[in-house]
This record gives C-alpha cells, sequence and structure tokens, in this order.
C-alpha cells in the first residue's frame, strides 16, 4: 500500500496546455515537498509546503497543501517542454523523521 | 565537491555476489538516507541516519541489505547474495534536518 497516491502516474499533454498533478494520503504530514527529477538524476526539490491551506508559486507552477495536510496538488500553467520529466511528492510524517514518496508522475510536454 | 557523490555510478553483477554501493554526503549534513528507485518509478525508502541516533532501518526489504555510515560521514549501502529483483538505482541523499534533500545521481545496479 503506497502511503502518498499521485496522479495521475502519467501525462501527456501539448505545449501551452494546463494541467495539475494531485498527490493524496489518509495521513497527516507535518511538510509536504514536491520533487522533479530528469533521466540518470536525483531528484530536485522544488518546493515545501508546511501549514495547512498553504499556496505557493514558483514561475508557472503552484503548489497547494490540503487544510489537513493530508493532500497537495501541484498545478503548471502554460506548460512547456522543459516541464517534461518526473514529479514526486514526498511527505514528513508526524512524529516520523524520514520523507515518504509518492509512485511519481510522469509528465511529457510536446511541442 | 559540492554534493552528493555515488559510487558506482554503474554497477553490472552477477547472481549471488555482493556488492557495495558508496555515498559520500554534503559536508556538515547530519541526516543521510538511502532509497530506491526501479524503472522510473516512485522513492522505496531504505534507511535513515540521523547524527549518532540508531538508524532508521524499517525499509530494509530483507536480511540481504545493510548499511553503515562510518564517522558521522561516508555511508555504504551492502547488498549480500544478489537477486535480479535488486537491479534498481540505489539513490543517496542527505540533508540539514527532515527538510530539504539532495541527491546523487545514484547508483544503477544490474543484476544478471
Amino acid at each position: 500500500t503506497q502511503l502518498l497516491e499521485q496522479s495521475p502516474q502519467f501525462l501527456s499533454i501539448q505545449e501551452g496546455e494546463n494541467l495539475t498533478v494531485y498527490c493524496n494520503s489518509s495521513s497527516v504530514f507535518s511538510s509536504l515537498q514536491w520533487y522533479r527529477q530528469e533521466p540518470g538524476e536525483g531528484p530536485v526539490l522544488l518546493v515545501t509546503v508546511v501549514t495547512g491551506g498553504e499556496v505557493k508559486k514558483l514561475k508557472r507552477l503552484t503548489f497547494q497543501f490540503g487544510d489537513a495536510r493530508k493532500d497537495s496538488s501541484l498545478h503548471i500553467t502554460a506548460a512547456q517542454p522543459g516541464d517534461t520529466g518526473l514529479y514526486l511528492c514526498a511527505g514528513d510524517l508526524q512524529g516520523a523523521q524520514k520523507l515518504v514518496f509518492g509512485q511519481g508522475t510522469r509528465l511529457t510536454i510536446n511541442p | 565537491g559540492a554534493g552528493v557523490s555515488q559510487s558506482p555510478s554503474n554497477k553490472v553483477t552477477e547472481k549471488g555476489k555482493d556488492v557495495e554501493l558508496r555515498c559520500d554526503p554534503i559536508s556538515g549534513h547530519t541526516a543521510l538516507y538511502w532509497y530506491r528507485q526501479s524503472l522510473g518509478q516512485g522513492l522505496e525508502f531504505l534507511i535513515y541516519f540521523q547524527g549518532n541516533s540508531a538508524p532508521d532501518k524499517s525499509g530494509l526489504p530483507s536480511d540481504r541489505f545493510s548499511a553503515e555510515r562510518t564517522g558521522g560521514s561516508v555511508s555504504t549501502l551492502t547488498i549480500q547474495r544478489t537477486q535480479q529483483e535488486d537491479s534498481a538505482v540505489y539513490l543517496c541523499a542527505s540533508s540539514l534536518s527532515v527538510g530539504e534533500l539532495f541527491f546523487g545521481e545514484g547508483s544503477r545496479l544490474t543484476v544478471l
């Protein structure tokens, strides 16, 4: 059983379209992070959200942490081919001292 | 270097052999993690070291897997009697605390 469920697992869209990726759990997290990974490299942190209801923007990317701190979403506006990659959410379980990762969303933006 | 360094970057071994994977974390980072990633999927937690505390080994899949961290710095992940299902990319990450993880590029293990 995956503690963090990401959806969709695969997404292929045209350049210029908008998209949303979801990360859901029944557990409460102290914080939640989003990483992006390109082939042959390790994941790189995009953002950390810590407060329920928090919204953070990073250029065309908008991240939201659910009010109950159990879920998060990543919204990309006007997607570009450079956004292609594997997007991973990771949560810091309350009381635990480790990050658990979702299975990832493989995003392909076609020119 | 300034980042997390892992070696070897690629390892091909025969079933039944032992392998050692090395991770050199960012200097000063007290936390060190090992994760396993299969075929571009998500990351499976293996083990976590934090300072001088006992490591969290709850993610190790079997007793063939072990890891140590010497002097609070370099870590070695050892897989004994490798099996084909052990084939994956093994990622190491370090951090100052439970927060931003800085990953190495991984060690790709192929068991024939």
